[in-house]
C-alpha cells in the first residue's frame, strides 16, 4: 500500500480565515513532504519533516505554518493568505530520510483564495 | 541549484502511436523517477529507476536510466486516450538536511482518438 491522505479536497477561505490542511500516511514513512503546485508547473517544496522534525524550509512565508503531531500526520496551517497562495497544495511521503527513496504523493488539495 | 531538463513540452498524438519524452541534467543522479498528473490530482509514480543503465517496464510504459547517470527517458507505446496527462520526470536530491525532489517542467501528452 503506497496510499497517502489528504484533506479536504478543496478549501475556499478568505484572506482573514485560518485553515488546515492534513495529510496522512500509515506506511511506516519516516520522511514527509509538502509541496506547492501551480498550474501546468512541476511541484515546488516547501517544507521537510524528518523523523517528526522539520529539516527543510524552503523559505516560506510564515503565513505558513507546518506541524508534524506523529510519524504519521502531518498539517500545515494556514493564516492570512494572499490571493497568489492559491494553488495545489501537496503531501509527499518517503521511506528513507536521506538519500535516493521514492516519496508518494497524496491527492493534493485544491486551494483558493479570495 | 539543481535543474533537470525536459522535453519535450508537449505533445499531440494520434491513439495508438508511440511516444518518447526524456529528461537530462548537468549533475549525475543516482534515482530517476517518472511520475504522471492528471488535471487536480496529486502526481502518480509510473516507474523508479535505481540503477544506471536499467530498463525498467510497466505495461505498456518502458524507462530507462542513462548510462551517464545524467539522463533518463520514458516511452510509452500504443498510446490511448487515457494517457492524457502532464509526465514528470524527478530526481532526489540529498543534503545534509534531507531530501527534496528536483523536478523537470514536465511534458503534456494530448491523445485524439
Amino acid at each position: 500500500d503506497t496510499e497517502v491522505t489528504q484533506t479536504p479536497k478543496h478549501l475556499v477561505m478568505g484572506m482573514t480565515n485560518k485553515k488546515s490542511l492534513k495529510c496522512e500516511q500509515h506506511m511506516g514513512h519516516r520522511a514527509m513532504y509538502w509541496y506547492k503546485q501551480k498550474a501546468k508547473k512541476p511541484p515546488e517544496l516547501m517544507f521537510v519533516y524528518s523523523y517528526e522534525k522539520l529539516s527543510i524550509n524552503e523559505s516560506v512565508p510564515s503565513r505558513f505554518s507546518p506541524e508534524c503531531p506523529n510519524s504519521s500526520l502531518l498539517n500545515l496551517h494556514l493564516h492570512a493568505l494572499q490571493p497568489e497562495d492559491s494553488a495545489l497544495y501537496l503531501c509527499a511521503s518517503s521511506q528513507a530520510v536521506w538519500g535516493t527513496d521514492t516519496q508518494y504523493f497524496g491527492p493534493g488539495t485544491r486551494l483558493t483564495v479570495l | 541549484g539543481q535543474q533537470l531538463n525536459q522535453s519535450p513540452q508537449s505533445m499531440f498524438i494520434q491513439e495508438g502511436e508511440d511516444v518518447s519524452m526524456n529528461c537530462t541534467s548537468s549533475s549525475i543522479f543516482n534515482t530517476w523517477l517518472w511520475y504522471k498528473q492528471d488535471p487536480g490530482e496529486g502526481p502518480v509514480l509510473l516507474i523508479a529507476l535505481y540503477k544506471a543503465g536499467e530498463l525498467t517496464s510497466n505495461g505498456r510504459l518502458t524507462a530507462q536510466f542513462g548510462i551517464t547517470r545524467k539522463d533518463s527517458f520514458l516511452n510509452i507505446s500504443a498510446s490511448i486516450p487515457s494517457d492524457v496527462g502532464i509526465y514528470f520526470c524527478a530526481g532526489p536530491w540529498a543534503n545534509q538536511a534531507g531530501t527534496a525532489l528536483i523536478f523537470g517542467k514536465g511534458t503534456t501528452l494530448s491523445v485524439s482518438s
